[in-house]
């Protein structure tokens, strides 16, 4: 069974830039894992953020972006603002159809 | 607008059965493939269930298989989650979301609360 591990908190200053990463136990993470990033707030459902690695919804703002950062996925944030404090989760898609969330990073805006 | 309400939530006992419903609205349903997801209290997301746009094919997380059935009723803007032999370890916020092309997750619902308890 692989796990997705990603950071279990993070800090960034408003203004700041910041990185968050998804890795995979079974290996690098690639193109092929699709990779999505998700923000939920407390009390809401998750927004999906980022799709196919680093393909946006019309509602992502222009500061988040997603890439390959060596053998992880990444989600960087530049010039955070206060509202991106909230839980952030990558999920990958293995070839097999299994289908795992990260276990969230929790963002703080300081 | 695009709208995901899910419905069917509320209190069962170990072993009991319960059927998610998530109603859709705003857009074209039969075009677009869906996912169940759920929340444990103060948790992590949990994939749990794929269907395609026809109702075929079909995935499920190892935690679920054998014991929830996804489907889906194009007529009705309808998907469902049957939920059987359910355990404390399945209390949890249950949310749909929707896809479209090649891509899994877009829009969310609000989710529904299922509380397994004795």
């Amino acid at each position: 069974q692989a796990v997705v591990t990603q950071e279990p908190s993070l800090t960034v200053s408003p203004g700041g830039t910041v990185t968050l990463t998804c890795g995979s136990s079974t290996g690098a993470v690639t193109s092929n894992h699709y990779t999505y990033w998700f923000q939920q707030k407390p009390g809401q459902a998750p927004r999906t953020l980022i799709y196919d690695t680093s393909n946006k919804r019309p509602w992502t703002p222009a500061r988040f972006s997603g890439s390959l950062l060596g053998d992880k996925a990444a989600l960087t944030l530049s010039g955070a603002q206060p509202e991106d404090e909230a839980v952030y989760y990558c999920f990958l898609s293995y070839s097999d159809a299994r289908w795992m969330f990260g276990g969230g990073t929790r963002l703080t805006v300081l | 607008e695009v709208q995901l309400v899910e419905s069917g939530g509320g209190f069962v006992q170990p072993g009991g059965s319960l059927r998610l419903s998530c109603t859709a609205s705003g857009f074209t349903f039969s075009s677009c493939n869906m996912n169940w997801v759920r929340q444990a209290p103060g948790q992590g997301l949990e994939w749990l269930s794929y269907i395609s746009e026809s109702g075929s094919p079909t995935f499920y997380a190892d935690s679920v298989k054998g014991r929830f059935t996804i489907s889906r009723d194009n007529a009705k803007n309808s998907l469902f989650l049957e939920m059987n032999s359910l355990t404390v370890e399945d209390t949890a916020v249950y949310y749909c979301a929707r896809g479209e092309g090649s891509s899994w997750f877009r829009d969310w619902g609000q989710g529904t609360l299922v509380s397994v308890s004795s």
